[in-house]
């Protein structure tokens, strides 16, 4: 049982380069969110899904587009990197149950915009 | 949107003693207030959680509290030790899919 995975752990891009984030859970979780923390601001929610083939916007989504076509992978890219998007990166899971609110988060990725 | 403020945003204690971190929220329809552990270079670790229709809750060495009406909410950590040492950042719930809003952080450093 690994949890919440994600790749690449590290990732450096130019400014207009494209990527894509890869989240993956095993634990058969409905929810998924991806955040991104920078220095003294916290977590902030990007996007999220409450299940396959659905997403929805979170606090900061410009620039981010999202996919879940799968239950258990939740991918986020990046069409044009800016230097703003400067970051790191969370995705993180959840039962949709009632009573079962904890969300499990994923290891991370640095990404680098130069 | 809801916006969550926490104070203080660095603390540090005498190993032995007491801490604690507030937060306020703004979102009355907010119901789910969860507090996250993070040390250095790791994933945020929930510690402890409370619900809309608990007032308080107590875990070991850890307790959160909850004022509805007041719309804020605190950790309490007692008998802290060096490994206490991390970033802890609190969260308000709502939505479909329980959406969180995290306040920006507490560096707690516990001194030996």
């Amino acid at each position: 049982n690994a949890g919440v995975t994600q790749t690449p752990k590290f990732r450096v891009l130019k400014t207009g380069q494209s990527m894509t984030l890869l989240c993956a859970q095993d634990m058969n979780h409905e929810y998924m969110y991806w955040y991104r923390q920078d220095p003294g601001m916290g977590l902030r929610l990007i996007h999220y899904s409450v299940g396959e083939g659905t997403t929805a916007k979170g606090e900061v989504p410009d620039g981010y587009n999202v996919s879940r076509l799968k239950k258990q992978n939740f991918l986020l890219g990046l069409e044009s990197a800016a230097p703003s998007q400067t970051s790191v990166y969370f995705c993180a899971s959840s039962y949709s149950q009632r009573g079962t609110y904890e969300q499990y988060f994923g290891p991370g990725t640095r990404l680098t915009v130069t | 949107g809801e916006n969550v403020e926490q104070h203080p945003s660095t603390l540090s204690v005498q190993e032995g003693d007491s801490a604690v971190i507030k937060c306020t929220y703004s979102d009355s329809a907010s119901n789910y207030f969860p507090w996250y552990k993070q040390e250095l270079g790791k994933r945020p670790q929930l510690i402890i959680d409370i619900r809309s229709n608990v007032g308080e809750k107590k875990d070991q060495r850890i307790a959160v509290t909850l004022n509805k009406t007041a719309k804020h909410f605190s950790l309490h950590i007692t008998e802290t030790q060096p490994e206490d040492s991390a970033v802890y950042f609190c969260g308000s719930g709502s939505g479909s899919a329980r959406q969180l809003t995290f306040g920006s952080g507490t560096q707690l450093t516990v001194l030996p």
